[in-house]
Protein backbone atom coordinates (compact mmCIF):
# COMPACT_ATOMS: atom_id res chain seq x y z
CA UNK A 1 0.00 0.00 0.00
CA UNK A 2 1.34 3.37 -0.63
CA UNK A 3 1.88 5.49 2.43
CA UNK A 4 3.86 8.65 3.77
CA UNK A 5 5.38 8.41 7.13
CA UNK A 6 6.64 11.10 9.17
CA UNK A 7 8.78 9.96 12.24
CA UNK A 8 8.65 12.57 14.48
CA UNK A 9 5.55 13.44 16.08
CA UNK A 10 7.33 16.44 17.55
CA UNK A 11 10.51 18.14 16.78
CA UNK A 12 11.71 20.99 19.78
CA UNK A 13 14.70 23.44 18.83
CA UNK A 14 15.84 26.20 19.71
CA UNK A 15 15.40 29.65 17.71
CA UNK A 16 18.01 30.08 15.24
CA UNK A 17 19.13 26.43 15.54
CA UNK A 18 18.94 23.65 12.14
CA UNK A 19 16.01 21.59 11.81
CA UNK A 20 15.22 18.72 10.01
CA UNK A 21 11.80 17.08 9.99
CA UNK A 22 11.75 13.70 8.17
CA UNK A 23 9.02 12.17 5.48
CA UNK A 24 9.42 8.64 4.18
CA UNK A 25 7.03 7.33 1.50
CA UNK A 26 6.38 3.97 0.28
CA UNK A 27 5.17 3.86 -3.51
CA UNK A 28 6.15 2.19 -6.73
CA UNK A 29 5.18 4.27 -9.09
CA UNK A 30 6.35 7.88 -9.81
CA UNK A 31 5.05 10.18 -7.30
CA UNK A 32 4.86 13.91 -6.45
CA UNK A 33 5.77 15.12 -3.16
CA UNK A 34 4.62 18.15 -1.45
CA UNK A 35 5.43 20.05 1.99
CA UNK A 36 2.52 21.86 3.58
CA UNK A 37 2.34 24.05 6.80
CA UNK A 38 -0.59 24.34 9.07
CA UNK A 39 -0.81 27.20 11.82
CA UNK A 40 -3.43 26.95 14.31
CA UNK A 41 -7.14 27.17 13.04
CA UNK A 42 -5.73 27.90 9.59
CA UNK A 43 -5.67 25.80 6.31
CA UNK A 44 -2.44 24.68 4.74
CA UNK A 45 0.26 26.77 3.01
CA UNK A 46 2.37 25.03 0.08
CA UNK A 47 5.92 25.15 1.28
CA UNK A 48 7.71 23.44 -1.69
CA UNK A 49 6.98 20.31 -3.97
CA UNK A 50 9.21 18.10 -6.13
CA UNK A 51 7.82 17.03 -9.00
CA UNK A 52 10.38 15.82 -10.95
CA UNK A 53 14.28 17.68 -12.31
CA UNK A 54 16.11 18.44 -8.99
CA UNK A 55 15.81 16.35 -6.42
CA UNK A 56 16.85 19.30 -3.84
CA UNK A 57 14.01 21.30 -3.89
CA UNK A 58 13.68 25.43 -2.46
CA UNK A 59 10.51 26.75 -1.02
CA UNK A 60 9.21 29.40 0.91
CA UNK A 61 10.86 30.80 4.03
CA UNK A 62 14.04 29.87 3.70
CA UNK A 63 12.77 25.90 3.62
CA UNK A 64 14.53 23.37 1.18
CA UNK A 65 14.10 19.66 0.82
CA UNK A 66 15.99 16.70 -0.80
CA UNK A 67 13.96 13.96 -2.88
CA UNK A 68 16.30 10.60 -2.53
CA UNK A 69 14.55 8.23 -4.35
CA UNK A 70 17.07 5.57 -2.88
CA UNK A 71 16.31 5.92 0.75
CA UNK A 72 12.61 6.81 -0.53
CA UNK A 73 13.13 10.12 1.77
CA UNK A 74 11.76 13.67 1.30
CA UNK A 75 13.12 15.59 4.61
CA UNK A 76 12.32 18.94 5.35
CA UNK A 77 15.24 21.69 5.98
CA UNK A 78 15.97 25.19 7.32
CA UNK A 79 19.51 26.26 8.00
CA UNK A 80 18.15 28.39 10.83
CA UNK A 81 14.52 28.34 12.20
CA UNK A 82 12.68 31.50 13.92
CA UNK A 83 9.78 31.46 16.55
CA UNK A 84 7.47 32.13 13.47
CA UNK A 85 8.63 28.90 12.08
CA UNK A 86 6.55 26.68 15.10
CA UNK A 87 3.42 25.10 13.67
CA UNK A 88 2.56 21.97 11.85
CA UNK A 89 4.19 20.37 9.31
CA UNK A 90 2.61 18.23 7.19
CA UNK A 91 4.56 15.50 4.31
CA UNK A 92 1.99 14.66 1.38
CA UNK A 93 2.45 12.64 -2.06
CA UNK A 94 0.17 12.68 -4.90
CA UNK A 95 0.96 9.35 -7.23
CA UNK A 96 -1.78 9.17 -9.25
CA UNK A 97 -4.00 10.15 -11.99
CA UNK A 98 -6.50 11.46 -10.10
CA UNK A 99 -4.20 13.76 -8.23
CA UNK A 100 -5.42 12.89 -4.83
CA UNK A 101 -3.21 13.77 -1.52
CA UNK A 102 -2.23 10.93 1.15
CA UNK A 103 -0.82 12.86 4.24
CA UNK A 104 1.41 12.20 6.77
CA UNK A 105 0.55 12.83 10.15
CA UNK A 106 2.43 15.71 10.87
CA UNK A 107 5.15 17.02 12.90
CA UNK A 108 4.65 19.77 15.43
CA UNK A 109 8.18 21.84 15.46
CA UNK A 110 8.61 24.42 18.38
CA UNK A 111 10.70 26.69 18.53
CA UNK A 112 11.86 28.32 21.94
CA UNK A 113 13.42 31.48 22.67
CA UNK B 1 -1.22 32.88 -6.09
CA UNK B 2 -4.65 30.79 -6.72
CA UNK B 3 -6.73 31.74 -3.60
CA UNK B 4 -9.26 29.45 -2.20
CA UNK B 5 -11.85 30.47 0.43
CA UNK B 6 -13.99 28.95 2.95
CA UNK B 7 -17.26 30.25 3.64
CA UNK B 8 -18.03 30.26 7.24
CA UNK B 9 -15.28 30.00 8.91
CA UNK B 10 -16.35 28.40 12.25
CA UNK B 11 -20.21 27.03 12.69
CA UNK B 12 -21.97 26.18 15.81
CA UNK B 13 -25.41 24.11 15.41
CA UNK B 14 -27.78 22.12 17.20
CA UNK B 15 -27.41 18.19 16.65
CA UNK B 16 -30.19 17.47 13.85
CA UNK B 17 -29.85 20.65 11.77
CA UNK B 18 -27.96 20.47 8.96
CA UNK B 19 -24.81 22.94 7.61
CA UNK B 20 -23.70 23.94 4.72
CA UNK B 21 -20.28 24.47 3.86
CA UNK B 22 -18.96 26.61 0.45
CA UNK B 23 -15.72 26.27 -0.93
CA UNK B 24 -14.94 29.05 -4.05
CA UNK B 25 -11.46 29.42 -6.14
CA UNK B 26 -11.74 33.17 -6.24
CA UNK B 27 -8.95 33.44 -9.13
CA UNK B 28 -9.20 30.19 -11.37
CA UNK B 29 -11.39 27.30 -12.21
CA UNK B 30 -11.27 24.41 -10.01
CA UNK B 31 -11.94 21.20 -12.23
CA UNK B 32 -11.56 18.99 -9.33
CA UNK B 33 -12.43 20.19 -5.29
CA UNK B 34 -11.37 17.82 -2.62
CA UNK B 35 -12.86 17.47 0.82
CA UNK B 36 -10.93 16.45 3.83
CA UNK B 37 -11.75 16.33 7.86
CA UNK B 38 -9.14 16.87 10.56
CA UNK B 39 -9.72 16.01 13.78
CA UNK B 40 -7.27 17.88 16.91
CA UNK B 41 -3.93 17.06 16.62
CA UNK B 42 -4.43 14.85 13.42
CA UNK B 43 -3.52 14.97 9.89
CA UNK B 44 -6.36 15.65 7.16
CA UNK B 45 -8.20 12.41 6.14
CA UNK B 46 -9.52 12.47 2.10
CA UNK B 47 -13.57 12.52 2.48
CA UNK B 48 -13.85 12.68 -1.25
CA UNK B 49 -13.41 14.28 -4.48
CA UNK B 50 -15.42 15.94 -6.76
CA UNK B 51 -15.44 17.46 -10.14
CA UNK B 52 -17.51 19.56 -11.80
CA UNK B 53 -20.73 18.47 -13.37
CA UNK B 54 -20.50 14.88 -11.90
CA UNK B 55 -21.11 12.94 -8.56
CA UNK B 56 -18.25 13.10 -6.28
CA UNK B 57 -16.29 10.35 -5.26
CA UNK B 58 -16.38 9.21 -1.54
CA UNK B 59 -13.33 8.01 0.47
CA UNK B 60 -13.88 4.63 1.81
CA UNK B 61 -16.21 4.77 4.95
CA UNK B 62 -17.80 8.02 4.29
CA UNK B 63 -21.47 8.10 4.53
CA UNK B 64 -22.34 9.61 0.95
CA UNK B 65 -25.87 10.51 2.62
CA UNK B 66 -24.67 12.38 5.96
CA UNK B 67 -21.60 14.29 3.70
CA UNK B 68 -23.28 15.96 0.76
CA UNK B 69 -21.38 17.85 -1.86
CA UNK B 70 -22.33 19.11 -4.73
CA UNK B 71 -19.96 20.93 -7.28
CA UNK B 72 -22.00 23.06 -9.62
CA UNK B 73 -20.07 25.33 -11.52
CA UNK B 74 -15.75 25.42 -11.63
CA UNK B 75 -15.53 28.11 -8.82
CA UNK B 76 -17.90 26.40 -5.97
CA UNK B 77 -18.21 23.38 -4.18
CA UNK B 78 -20.61 22.23 -1.11
CA UNK B 79 -20.11 20.36 1.73
CA UNK B 80 -23.89 19.77 3.45
CA UNK B 81 -23.50 17.70 6.77
CA UNK B 82 -26.80 16.29 6.74
CA UNK B 83 -28.59 15.68 10.54
CA UNK B 84 -25.50 16.50 12.16
CA UNK B 85 -24.28 14.99 15.67
CA UNK B 86 -21.88 15.72 17.77
CA UNK B 87 -19.07 13.14 16.65
CA UNK B 88 -19.30 15.15 13.35
CA UNK B 89 -17.67 18.21 15.36
CA UNK B 90 -14.49 18.67 13.59
CA UNK B 91 -11.93 20.68 11.23
CA UNK B 92 -12.83 21.06 7.48
CA UNK B 93 -10.91 21.70 5.13
CA UNK B 94 -11.71 22.11 0.75
CA UNK B 95 -8.73 22.14 -1.46
CA UNK B 96 -9.08 22.76 -5.20
CA UNK B 97 -7.24 21.22 -8.52
CA UNK B 98 -6.92 23.80 -11.57
CA UNK B 99 -5.00 23.36 -14.67
CA UNK B 100 -1.44 21.41 -12.71
CA UNK B 101 -1.29 19.04 -10.21
CA UNK B 102 -1.25 21.50 -6.91
CA UNK B 103 -3.68 21.75 -4.82
CA UNK B 104 -4.79 25.21 -3.37
CA UNK B 105 -6.38 25.13 0.37
CA UNK B 106 -8.88 27.04 1.80
CA UNK B 107 -8.80 28.41 5.62
CA UNK B 108 -10.96 25.85 6.97
CA UNK B 109 -14.61 25.51 8.86
CA UNK B 110 -14.65 25.11 12.22
CA UNK B 111 -18.10 22.93 12.78
CA UNK B 112 -19.32 22.27 16.66
CA UNK B 113 -22.46 20.50 16.61
CA UNK B 114 -24.32 21.12 20.51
Amino acid sequence: AQSVTQLDSQVPVFEEAPVELRCNYSSSVSVYLFWYVQYPNQGLQLLLKYLSGSTLVKGINGFEAEFNKSQTSFHLRKPSVHISDTAEYFCAYSGGSNYKLTFGKGTLLTVNP
Amino acid sequence: GAVVSQHPSRVICKSGTSVKIECRSLDFQATTMFWYRQFPKQSLMLMATSNEGSKATYEQGVEKDKFLINHASLTLSTLTVTSAHPEDSSFYICSARGQTNEQFFGPGTRLTVL
